[in-house]
């Protein structure tokens, strides 16, 4: 079974400082990985993923992650966080021939003027 | 063009009441899903049906029944609500096909207040 972890519930960042949030994977086979974001009151809204191919994904909004399969790890990055970056985020992730999208337990990141 | 839609948005109502939330997509997909968001944020799957077949039932009180009339819309039928229901549920959508990796799609989620 796939699972996922997201530590640190709550990361605050300066604006126009770094957006590091981590995300570390257990799965038996190759995985399919996502990061979704979900805006106050919204539904969840994929930011990018990665499926096969080139290990460094960019997303929208300035986002990028990149897989490190020695490391299972998925870590999401923009370099200059902005006020309206301030939302919860979601590591999810999958496999080949299964429907389940395993999530973490997200972060809220809150962005300081 | 909504892809996936929910109605309705807020719901709220008395425990021990009955009541629907629906969701239709119109992506072409033929794997729809509900899931429920605790106070916390945690997203737990609930259901999948596939072409109209349950495929992920997962561990949920029998008063959840979910209905899938046709590939396009996928409704959550709960019965005698409980204080604990309280939640926002979220329906998605995706293909099963494995060219595209099993990336859902969420609907703007209906947040249930059981008084």
């Amino acid at each position: 079974a796939q699972s996922v972890t997201q530590l640190g519930s709550h990361v605050s960042v300066s604006e126009g400082a770094l957006v590091l949030l981590r995300c570390n994977y257990s799965s038996s086979v190759p995985p399919y990985l996502f990061w979704y974001v979900q805006y106050p009151n919204q539904g969840l809204q994929l930011l990018l993923k990665y499926t096969t191919g080139a290990t460094l994904v960019k997303g929208i909004n300035g986002f990028e992650a990149e897989f490190k399969k020695s490391e299972t790890s998925f870590h999401l990055t923009k370099p200059s966080a902005h006020m309206s970056d301030a939302a919860e985020y979601f590591c999810a992730v999958s496999r080949y021939g299964n429907n389940r999208l395993a999530f973490g337990k997200g972060n809220q990141v809150v962005v300081i003027p | 063009d909504t892809a996936v839609s929910q109605t309705p948005k807020y719901l709220v109502t008395q425990m021990g009441n009955d009541k629907s939330i629906k969701c239709e997509q119109n992506l072409g997909h033929d794997t729809m899903y509900w899931y429920k968001q605790d106070s916390k944020k945690f997203l737990k799957i609930m259901f999948s049906y596939n072409n109209k077949e349950l495929i992920i039932n997962e561990t949920v009180p029998n008063r959840f029944s979910p209905k899938s009339p046709d590939k396009a819309h996928l409704n959550l039928h709960i019965n005698s609500l409980e204080l604990g229901d309280s939640a926002v549920y979220f329906c998605a959508s995706s293909h099963q096909d494995r060219l595209y990796y099993n990336e859902q799609f969420f609907g703007p989620g209906t947040r249930l207040t059981v008084l």
